[in-house]
């Protein structure tokens, strides 16, 4: 278990649909990314927050949003969904805003657009 | 562009065999991860490489960090059933947030 919990763990939803992703970090743990993980992208980098502020941006769609709240839990927003979008998301946290030290990833969110 | 090449990309081998998987790049990274990730899993550190020519052991794994730390390797001794999973290399940037992940590879090891 590595602390990180992230909910839920499966959804399934129609094409055009809005859904919201939760994460909540390890404790102690100010920084959170979001990833996506697809069977033909590998792992992406969609953007991290610390301690409540956006700190860098990946490969976001503008469809997609996110934010940290005073808690430190973060919500990854998906919008006007497209098949395409089916994929694992996985939330990581680690202490500090940079990762060269190391991330713990949740168990993801699998995500099915039909 | 994939900045992180690994290879192979599938490897299937008998137990108690060795192998090596390769992270390669045209870029440096301040350190670079290894990650394994099972079936329905999120991705597990393995470790962290920071200096050039770095070695780290972790029991029969061994982790290399070239020495212009643009690329690094993964050697596996004796191979076992549990070593089955995805390999991810991650190499991350001293001043970003972000982990740039390889393709990672799938490793089979049959008993």
């Amino acid at each position: 278990d590595s602390g990180v919990t992230q909910t839920p763990k499966h959804l399934i939803t129609a094409t055009g649909q809005r859904v919201t992703l939760r994460c909540s970090p390890r404790s102690g743990d100010l920084s959170v990314y979001w990833y996506q993980q697809s069977l033909d992208q590998g792992l992406q980098f969609l953007i991290q927050y610390y301690n409540g502020e956006e700190r860098a941006k990946g490969n976001i769609l503008e469809r997609f949003s996110a934010q940290q709240f005073p808690d430190l839990h973060s919500e990854l927003n998906l919008s006007s969904l497209e098949l395409g979008d089916s994929a694992l998301y996985f939330c990581a946290s680690s202490v500090g805003p940079l990762i060269n030290t190391e991330a713990f990833f949740g168990q993801g969110t699998r995500l099915t657009v039909v | 562009t994939q900045l992180l090449e690994q290879s192979p990309q599938f490897l299937s081998i008998q137990e108690g065999e060795n192998l090596t998987v390769y992270c390669n790049s045209s870029s440096v990274f301040s350190s670079l991860q290894w990650y394994r990730q099972e079936p329905g899993e999120g991705p597990v550190l393995l470790v962290t490489v920071v200096t050039g020519g770095e070695v780290k052991k972790l029991k029969r794994l061994t982790f290399q960090f070239g020495d212009a730390r643009k690329d690094s390797s993964l050697h596996i001794t004796a191979a076992q059933p549990g070593d089955t999973g995805l390999y991810l290399c991650a190499g991350a940037r001293s001043n970003t947030g972000k982990l740039i992940f390889g393709q990672g590879t799938t490793l089979q090891v049959k008993p």
